[in-house]
């Protein structure tokens, strides 16, 4: 089974809109983190935000805001007031604690964002 | 701070030949890692570092030698190349620890190597 899935492969999104990245996990370790990344089309990989299992709030960080459901092991992210420079791949991650701290990460979703 | 470093950019090898990627942070992270990128199929991880004189195996190992004898530096072999080794490689260093009551983890990456094996 896949550690990371993102069932969306292609987004568009209004600039100045919000937008939600779906992102499902799949693990059995009680400890892992969740990650968010950004890679624009330049190709570096840009670190967004990251979520613990046992943190009760949901991470922000700016206009980037993880919604995490621990029970529906869903980690999605939300981009609000959408830029241009926010058009990129963005990927999901997990890191798993106790099974040796490898990371997984997912295929990507690519946002575009439209004027 | 030059954060992570990689070297080279861009690298072509014949099939067979044996090469080092070279991967360095200043920021003193004890978790180091190496990851291939494929279209298509997302960042896969080949080797992991928790410390200087630890390595373990991550999801895609075959084919990749590490070492980290200094918590600076965690360069990647591959021993004999082959056309499957064709990718993007991205080196990352990683930090963890407690601020303001919060804990937080953040990766850092390295602006990645371009290798062609013909």
């Amino acid at each position: 089974a896949q550690k990371i899935t993102q069932t969306q492969p292609g987004m568009f999104v209004q600039e100045k809109e919000a937008v939600t990245l779906d992102c499902t996990y799949d693990t059995s370790d009680p400890s892992y983190g969740l990650f968010w990344y950004k890679q624009p089309s330049s190709g570096e990989m840009i670190f967004l935000i990251y979520q613990g299992s046992y943190d009760q709030q949901n991470a922000t960080e700016g206009r980037y805001s993880l919604n995490f459901q621990k029970a529906r092991k869903s980690a999605n992210l939300v981009i609000s007031a959408s830029q241009l420079g926010d058009s990129a791949m963005y990927f999901c991650a997990m890191r798993e604690v106790e099974a040796g701290n490898q990371f997984y990460f997912g295929t990507g979703t690519s946002l575009t964002v439209i004027p | 701070n030059a954060g992570v470093t990689q070297t080279p950019k861009f690298q072509v090898l014949k099939t067979g030949q044996s090469m080092t990627l070279q991967c360095a942070q200043d920021m003193n992270h004890e978790y180091m890692s190496w990851y291939r990128q494929d279209p298509g199929m997302g960042l896969r991880l080949i080797h992991y570092s928790v410390g200087a004189g630890i390595t373990d195996q991550g999801e895609v190992p075959n084919g990749y030698n590490v070492s980290r004898s200094t918590t600076e530096d965690f360069p990647l072999r591959l021993l004999s190349a082959a056309p499957s080794q064709t990718s993007v490689y991205f080196c990352a260093s990683s930090y963890s620890g407690t601020s303001g009551g919060l804990y937080q983890e953040t990766q850092y990456f390295g602006p990645g190597t371009r290798l062609l094996v013909l």
